[in-house]
């Protein structure tokens, strides 16, 4: 049973709109979130994060919103741009955050057109 | 600074054999992580380190699947009898010490193809 799901494969958005997506999660003991890029080849690399004692988190065009009671968390790219085409990995961490393993969803394939 | 590194970053062998398969943290980072990615599948948690010690191995799928971190640095994970199955890429992550919240980074990953 996925205890994070990332429930679209892909989505495409034209440059300089906003890009939304989505993930959803099971567990009510995770109490940190993060979002990770992805590129063909290579590791997947951190983007941002959340506690579960904020609602939104902020760094340049990248915003995480956090609904605990919904279980559901979005990353909004605004405005896009062609470079952030990727894979985007929504993770959870749980019991305090500190050090445990992380939970991946199955990604959300971003494309934005020029 | 020098991010986490792998090697090889491709393996290809036949069913029945072993393999090893390297991450070189981050210097000073003491929390190791190995992860397998399957095709279209997110990362799946196998293996973490803190210093010497696996903190939790729970992820490993079974005892052909083994990991080492002697000195506390750079790990070896093994597989003994590769099966068809055990195909992915094979990711490792490290994280410093004293941190409050799991943010992990990544290497390229060693993509294993088992035939």
């Amino acid at each position: 049973d996925q205890q994070v799901k990332q429930n679209s494969p892909s989505l495409s958005v034209q440059e300089g709109r906003i890009s939304i997506l989505n993930c959803d999660y099971t567990n009510s003991m995770f109490d940190y979130f993060l979002w990770y890029k992805k590129y063909p080849a290579e590791g997947p690399t951190f983007l941002i994060s959340i506690s579960s004692i904020k609602d939104k988190n902020e760094d340049g065009r990248f915003t995480v919103f956090l609904n605990k009671s919904a279980k559901h968390l979005s990353l909004h790219i605004v405005p896009s741009q062609p470079g952030d085409s990727a894979v985007y990995f929504c993770a959870a961490s749980g019991i305090g955050g500190s050090q445990g393993n992380l939970i991946f969803g199955k990604g959300t394939k971003l494309s934005v057109k020029p | 600074g020098a991010g986490v590194s792998q090697t090889p970053s491709n393996k290809v062998t036949e069913k029945g054999k072993y393999v090893e398969l390297r991450c070189d943290p981050i210097s000073g980072h003491t929390a190791l992580y190995w992860y397998r990615q399957s095709l279209g599948q997110g990362p799946e948690f196998l293996i973490y380190f803190q210093g010497t010690g696996a903190a939790d191995d729970s992820g490993l799928p079974n005892d052909r699947f083994f990991a080492v971190r002697p000195e506390g640095s750079v790990s070896t994970l093994k597989i003994q009898r590769t099966e068809r199955g055990d195909s992915a890429v094979y990711l490792c992550a490290s994280s410093p010490a004293g941190t409050t919240y799991n943010e992990q980074f990544f290497g390229p990953g060693t993509r294993l193809t088992v035939l």
